[in-house]
Formats: C-alpha cells, sequence, structure tokens
C-alpha cells in the first residue's frame, strides 16, 4: 500500500529565509507527485505536480520541487519566503495502475512565516 | 465555471443522526474523491470513484457509504453520525491528461457530530 511521510509538522521561518519541506513516500510502481496548498480557512490548491520528465519542477509562487526516484522523495523548496506564504502544505502521491487512480496525501507541514 | 461544489458548507448532528454531503464537478471528470482532514493527519481518504458505476474504499471508509449518482455527482452519507465523525470533508475530482492526475477540490464542509 502507498503511504506518504512528510517530515516537519510545523516550520517557523522569518520572511526571505530558505524554505524546505521533506517528504517521502512507499510505492514501488508509477507515481504522479504533488504539493498542495492551503491557506487559513481555503480549501487546498495545487502548487506543483510531477508526473514525468525533468526531476525539478518548478510551480507557481517561486516554489519548486526535486523528485528523487531512488529516495522516494519529492522535497518541496523556496530560496525565500515571504509572509504571504504561511499555510499548511501537503504532499501527495497518485499510484498510477490499471485499477485506478488512487491520491493518498501526507500529514501536512503548517508554515508560519514571521514578517 | 463552478469547479466543484459541496453542499452544506457547515453542519451539526446529534449522535445517531444521519446526512448526505452532497458534491458535484462540472469539469467532466472520471474520477471524484471524499477525504476527511483532522489536525496533524492530514486529508485521509474516505471514499472515491475511478468512472461513473464504481467505488472503491478509501483509508477510513467504516461508517461511511457513498453513491457516484452519475458523472457529476458524488455523495457521502454517514448512516449514524458519531463524535469521532466530527472533521471538514472535502469532496474533490481529478482530471487524467497525457498521463498525469490533478486534484480540485471543493471548499469543504465542517461538521460536527455533539
Amino acid at each position: 500500500a502507498q503511504s506518504v511521510s512528510q517530515h516537519n509538522h510545523h516550520v517557523i521561518l522569518s520572511e526571505a529565509a530558505s524554505l524546505e519541506l521533506g517528504c517521502n513516500y512507499s510505492y514501488g510502481g508509477t507515481v504522479n507527485l504533488f504539493w498542495y496548498v492551503q491557506y487559513p480557512g481555503q480549501h487546498l490548491q495545487l502548487l506543483l505536480k510531477y508526473f514525468s520528465g525533468d526531476p525539478l519542477v518548478k510551480g507557481i509562487k517561486g516554489f519548486e520541487a526535486e523528485f528523487i526516484k531512488s529516495k522516494f522523495s519529492f522535497n518541496l523548496r523556496k530560496p525565500s519566503v515571504q509572509w504571504s506564504d504561511t499555510a499548511e502544505y501537503f504532499c501527495a502521491v497518485t499510484a498510477v495502475n490499471t485499477g485506478g487512480f488512487k491520491t493518498i496525501f501526507g500529514a501536512g507541514t503548517r508554515l508560519f512565516v514571521k514578517a | 465555471n463552478a469547479g466543484v461544489t459541496q453542499t452544506p458548507k457547515f453542519q451539526v448532528l446529534k449522535t445517531g443522526q444521519s446526512m448526505t454531503l452532497q458534491c458535484a464537478q462540472d469539469m467532466n471528470h472520471n474520477s471524484m474523491y471524499w477525504y476527511r482532514q483532522d489536525p496533524g493527519m492530514g486529508l485521509r481518504l474516505i471514499y472515491y470513484s475511478a468512472s461513473e458505476g464504481t467505488t472503491d474504499k478509501g483509508e477510513v471508509p467504516n461508517g461511511y457509504n457513498v453513491s457516484r449518482l452519475n458523472k457529476r455527482e458524488f455523495s457521502l452519507r454517514l448512516e449514524s453520525a458519531a463524535p469521532s465523525q466530527t472533521s471538514v470533508y472535502f469532496c474533490a475530482s481529478f482530471s487524467r491528461e497525457r498521463g498525469s492526475t490533478e486534484a480540485f477540490f471543493g471548499q469543504g464542509t465542517r461538521l460536527t457530530v455533539v
């Protein structure tokens, strides 16, 4: 069965600091990988996704993530965070198989950026 | 283009009451999902429907039933609500293009069971 593990539950940074949020998954087959963001009081929105090709993917608002297949990881990065990045971030994995597309989410990382 | 619409947005139930959460999407997606979101546990998959006419259990299906009424609609039913089902429920529909999937979420239903 697939699973997703996010390393940090809470992260506090000052503005302009660099961000890296860890995500590891367990599934031996083909996967699609995602990072979603949930701003306070809102629903989840897609930040970026990987499904094939260049393992370094760029998303909205200056976020990027790197898929390292050998490590089963898909870490999210941003060189310089802003106060408006305060939100909860979820890593998700879709196991691509012939029976259907089942997407599992990690527990989330709550990021607070101090102004 | 409304995307994914969930109703109701808020609901308070007494233990033992039943209710149905409604979800509809207008993006012609085949796959639809129900998740619950609890603090520190992220989103956990309750049930999903890979296509019209099929439904499958997710990680936490106990206490829930679903119906894929047609391609647009996927409802979640609590037959006898319990306090442990207090949560925020999200419906999502998934696009599938060129081997890639992407989830589109509804606004959520905040359910409290007392």
